[in-house]
């Protein structure tokens, strides 16, 4: 069975500081990768989506960046972070077979910028 | 661009049905999710349903889909504690590779 790994489950980081958050997925192949950011326990927003290795679509501009350096890895990450960073960062992943592919959520990381 | 609404808040007493509405502005949506987020947690796939059905049951979860009018609603049965939760709908348009939409959220109270 296919599984999701996030880590860190928290985070605080002072501002300024660098931020380096790592998905990792099992138990299946070429899967699409996902980081959203979802603020003050509601709403979700796509930050970054993937394809593939070193395919990397950005949806909203921001300090954050993110990369696929192997096929089931997904990192986020800033070189310097900002108070509005602040939010619980989940990763997601979905299948690329056919049109009934719902997203898998890891279980989420807080980070809370100082 | 694709937009999804839900009402905020919903508080129930345990033991009677909760209805959870959202509406979506894709006439493209083939299928559509509904998710629960516990506190602190991730995001559970609870069910989906494919656009060309009105309805699909799962237990004590039952999906009614209205596609001319645009929405969605998740029906729980015999509402417990622990169904107290945020539940997110989302959709899924047209063909090819698609993100999915999500709602809001609605933020769902069970008390004793």
């Amino acid at each position: 069975s296919q599984t999701i790994h996030q880590w860190p489950a928290t985070l605080v980081q002072p501002v300024g500081s660098p931020l380096s958050l790592e998905c990792t997925v099992e138990g299946t192949s070429n899967p699409n990768l996902y980081w959203y950011r979802q603020a003050a326990g509601r709403g979700l927003q796509l930050l970054f989506y993937s394809v593939g290795i070193g395919q990397i679509s950005s949806e909203v501009p921001q300090n954050l960046s993110a990369s696929r350096p192997q096929d089931r890895q997904f990192i986020l990450s800033s070189k310097k972070l900002l108070l509005s960073d602040s939010g619980f960062y989940l990763c997601a992943w979905s299948g690329t077979g056919g049109n009934n592919s719902p997203l898998h959520f890891g279980n989420g990381t807080r980070l809370t910028v100082t | 661009g694709e937009d999804v609404e839900q009402s905020l808040f919903l508080s129930v007493r345990e033991g009677d049905s909760s209805v959870i509405n959202c509406t979506y502005t894709d006439s493209s949506s083939t299928y559509l999710y509904w998710y629960k987020q516990e506190p602190g947690a991730g995001l559970q796939l609870l069910t989906y349903i494919f656009s060309n059905m009105d309805m699909k049951q799962d237990q004590r979860l039952t999906v009614l889909l209205n596609k001319k009018d645009k929405h969605l609603s998740l029906r729980i049965a015999d509402t417990q504690t622990g169904d107290s939760a945020i539940y997110f709908c989302a959709e899924k348009g047209g063909t090819g590779f698609q993100k999915l939409v999500f709602g809001t959220g609605t933020r769902l109270l069970v008390s004793p």
